[in-house]
C-alpha cells in the first residue's frame, strides 16, 4: 500500500515569495510516479506537475518545481514568485503498481498582499 | 478546461433516495477513475474502468455501483443514499501511460438531506 504524509495543514505566504510544500511518501514499489494538484475554494482539481520514480532530474513546469528527494522519500512543491491565484489546497499524490491515486491530506496555502 | 465533464454539479437529495453521477473523459482516454471527497476521508479512490472493464476497485461500498459504457462515459449510482454520503465525487480520466496524470472533472457535490 502506498502512504503520503504532508505535514503541513496551513501555511501563510507574502506575495512574490518562494514557498515550498512538503511531501513524504512510503511504497514498496520501485516504479512510481508522484502527482501535486492544486484545489481552489472552487472545488475542481488541477494537475501541476509530475515526477517519476526513475527520472533522473527534478521536474519543472513553469513556476513550480519538485524537489524530489528519493533516499528521503520525500517530494517537496516549490511555487516560485508566489501570487495571490495561488491560494489554494494543494495535493501530493503517489501512483503505483495498481493506476489508483492515493492522496495525503493537503496543504491549505493562503498568499498575502 | 480539463476536458473531463461531470453531471451534475450539484445534487440535493434525500436519506434512502438512489442517485446517478455522469462522466464524459477526456477525448482518447480509456480509464476513468471514481473518487469521494470528504471533510472527514479526504480524498478517496472508489473504483477504476478501462476500456468498459473494471479494473480496480478502492473503498467503495456495496450501495455504490459504477459502469462504463461502450463510448466510454462512466456512471457512478449511489443508493439508499444516507448523510455520510455527502461528499463531492470526482470523475479523472487518463491515458495508458502510467507517467500520465490523471485529469479530474469539476465534480458533482452531492448534499443528503
Amino acid at each position: 500500500a502506498q502512504k503520503i504524509t504532508q505535514t503541513q495543514p496551513g501555511m501563510f505566504v507574502q506575495e512574490k515569495e518562494a514557498v515550498t510544500l512538503d511531501c513524504t511518501y512510503d511504497t514498496s514499489d520501485p516504479s512510481y510516479g508522484l502527482f501535486w494538484y492544486k484545489q481552489p475554494s472552487s472545488g475542481e482539481m488541477i494537475f501541476l506537475i509530475y515526477q517519476g520514480s526513475y527520472d533522473q532530474q527534478n521536474a519543472t513546469e513553469g513556476r513550480y518545481s519538485l524537489n524530489f528527494q528519493k533516499a528521503r522519500k520525500s517530494a517537496n512543491l516549490v511555487i516560485s514568485a508566489s501570487q495571490l491565484g495561488d491560494s489554494a489546497m494543494y495535493f501530493c499524490s503517489i501512483k503505483a503498481g495498481n493506476e489508483k491515486l492515493t492522496f495525503g491530506t493537503g496543504t491549505r496555502l493562503t498568499i498575502i498582499p | 478546461d480539463s476536458g473531463v465533464t461531470q453531471t451534475p454539479k450539484h445534487l440535493i437529495t434525500a436519506t434512502g433516495q438512489r442517485v446517478t453521477l455522469r462522466c464524459s473523459p477526456r477525448s482518447g482516454d480509456l480509464s476513468v477513475y471514481w473518487y469521494q471527497q470528504s471533510l472527514d476521508q479526504g480524498l478517496q479512490f472508489l473504483i477504476q474502468y478501462y476500456n468498459g472493464e473494471e479494473r480496480a476497485k478502492g473503498n467503495i461500498l456495496e450501495r455504490f455501483s459504477a459502469q462504463q459504457f461502450p463510448d466510454l462515459h462512466s456512471e457512478l449510482n449511489l443508493s439508499s443514499l444516507e448523510l455520510g454520503d455527502s461528499a463531492l465525487y470526482f470523475c479523472a480520466s487518463s491515458g495508458r501511460n502510467s507517467n500520465q496524470p490523471q485529469h479530474f472533472g469539476d465534480g458533482t457535490r452531492l448534499s443528503i438531506l
